[in-house]
């Protein structure tokens, strides 16, 4: 069985301060895909960034960095430099050969200006 | 490219009686998901679709839920007998085939059971 774990579940920060979303998933398929996708408060969730499971190359992309670590079980969630409309609550997901995505229970982010 | 559309956004019903929600995914998008979310919880999955095949039905889903999709284009979710613990956001996503594709998903349908 799949099972993704987000152990924060409200964070609140301020303006223009990092802020690291942590994600920890069990399965036991070797090939695997893992998701970060965000939910503001219109409630429709948006994609964000993938990471496959033979690929722990950590990557920036804007303000947004991911820290994947297989040996682990890890993929955490960085952005830097938030921002009032980073406020939304954050999902980690889990893609196997299953075909179905799990999710996690989510991150509330508040960043306040 | 319009994205994933749900009809209706809400939808307000007695204990009992039967709804129905409908998803249009994105039009090149051969798989459509329906996952379920309750307040302070992430998407649970219920189903999925490729093309027109049913794929996969989660255990936890009651005889009471159905799903379709004809032709493989558009879905409907059917609850029937509707009870209190059904009321919850349904979500509707599609995506390419692939395993490492990623969902887009649909504003969701609110369900309240009186």
């Amino acid at each position: 069985a799949q099972k993704v774990t987000q152990a924060q579940t409200e964070i609140s920060v301020v303006e223009k301060e990092d802020v690291t979303l942590d994600c920890v998933y069990e399965t036991r398929d070797t090939t695997y895909y893992l998701f970060w996708y965000k939910q503001p408060p219109s409630g429709e969730l948006v994609f964000l960034i993938r990471r496959n499971s033979f690929d722990e190359q950590n990557e920036i992309s804007g303000r947004y960095s991911w820290n994947f670590q297989k040996s682990t079980s890890s993929f955490n969630f960085t952005i830097t430099a938030s921002q009032v409309v980073d406020s939304a609550v954050y999902f980690c997901a889990l893609l196997t050969n299953a075909g179905k995505s799990t999710f996690g229970d989510g991150t509330t982010l508040t960043v306040k200006p | 490219d319009t994205g994933v559309s749900q009809d209706p956004r809400h939808k307000i019903t007695k204990r009992g009686q039967n709804v129905t929600f409908r998803c249009d995914p994105i039009s090149e998008h051969n798989r459509l998901y329906w996952y379920r979310q309750t307040l302070g919880q992430g998407p649970e999955f219920l189903t999925y679709f490729q093309n027109e095949a049913q794929l996969e039905k989660s255990r936890l889903l009651s005889d009471r839920f159905s799903a379709e999709r004809p032709k493989g284009s558009f879905s409907t979710l059917e609850i029937q007998r509707t009870e209190q613990g059904d009321s919850a956001m349904y979500l509707c996503a599609s995506s390419l085939a692939g395993l490492e594709e990623k969902l887009f998903f649909g504003s969701g349908t609110q369900l309240s059971v009186l």
